[in-house]
């Protein structure tokens, strides 16, 4: 059984930079998969907010695209998500998740870590 | 980026009736639509992809069906473990979006 857990700070200063990692287990980052971040803010929809391949090539949200960068850590089992430059709005629960049938949709997700920005 | 709207927010049913729950995407995405299951604390779960097929495990009560931009979740004989939020996502094109949920309530 495949799982995943965030870990990382839960509160970052406004015009810092988010780092979360998610640990994969129950399967390897080497697989044919697509390595997913995806965050909820509170009382909104969920946004996508960039994958990674096992390669290292990246998509990222067009939104976010300038303060966004996933990586990966094979070695490990583990990817990254970095967002700098944060503000409130950036204040949300940030899940990994595990991309499949082409990275499309997600079948395998963390609990989510809830990160607040705020001074 | 395509825009996925859900209808209605929330939905109160009794257990053991049907449920019927709608997603509609402003351009087409041919099949390319999953539904996920999201309770409180938990991780989302992955009910169905490409429209109408199940994701492993998932019991024959939930059914999706639609095509283009109308998409539909039915939970035929509702069980108290269905109370939760549902999500609809396209899974077409980049950036992959999803709609803002609708919540199943008693």
């Amino acid at each position: 059984q495949v799982q995943l857990q965030e870990s990382g700070p839960g509160l970052v200063k406004p015009s810092g930079t988010l780092s979360l990692s998610c640990t994969v287990s129950g399967g390897s980052l080497r697989n044919t998969h697509w390595w997913t971040w995806v965050r909820q803010p509170p009382g909104r929809g969920l946004e996508w907010i960039g994958e990674i391949y096992q390669s290292g090539y990246t998509n990222y949200n067009p939104s976010l695209k300038s303060r966004v960068a996933i990586s990966i850590d094979k070695s490990n089992n583990q990817f990254s998500l970095n967002l700098s430059s944060v503000t409130a709005a950036d204040t949300a629960v940030y899940y990994c998740a595990r991309g499949v049938g082409g990275g499309n949709y997600f079948d395998y997700w963390g609990q989510g870590a809830l990160v607040t920005v705020s001074s | 980026e395509i825009v996925m709207t859900q209808s209605p927010a929330t939905l109160s049913v009794s257990p053991g009736e049907r449920a019927t729950l709608s997603c509609r995407a402003s351009q087409s995405v041919n099949n390319n639509l999953a539904w996920y299951q999201h309770k409180p604390g938990q991780a989302p779960r992955l009910l169905v992809y490409g429209a109408s097929t199940r994701a492993t495990g998932v019991p024959s009560r939930f059914s999706g069906s639609g095509s283009g931009t109308e998409f539909t979740l039915t939970i035929s004989s509702l069980q108290s473990e269905d109370f939760a939020v549902y999500h609809c996502q396209q899974h077409k094109n980049w950036p992959y979006t999803f709609g803002r949920g609708t919540k199943l309530e008693i």
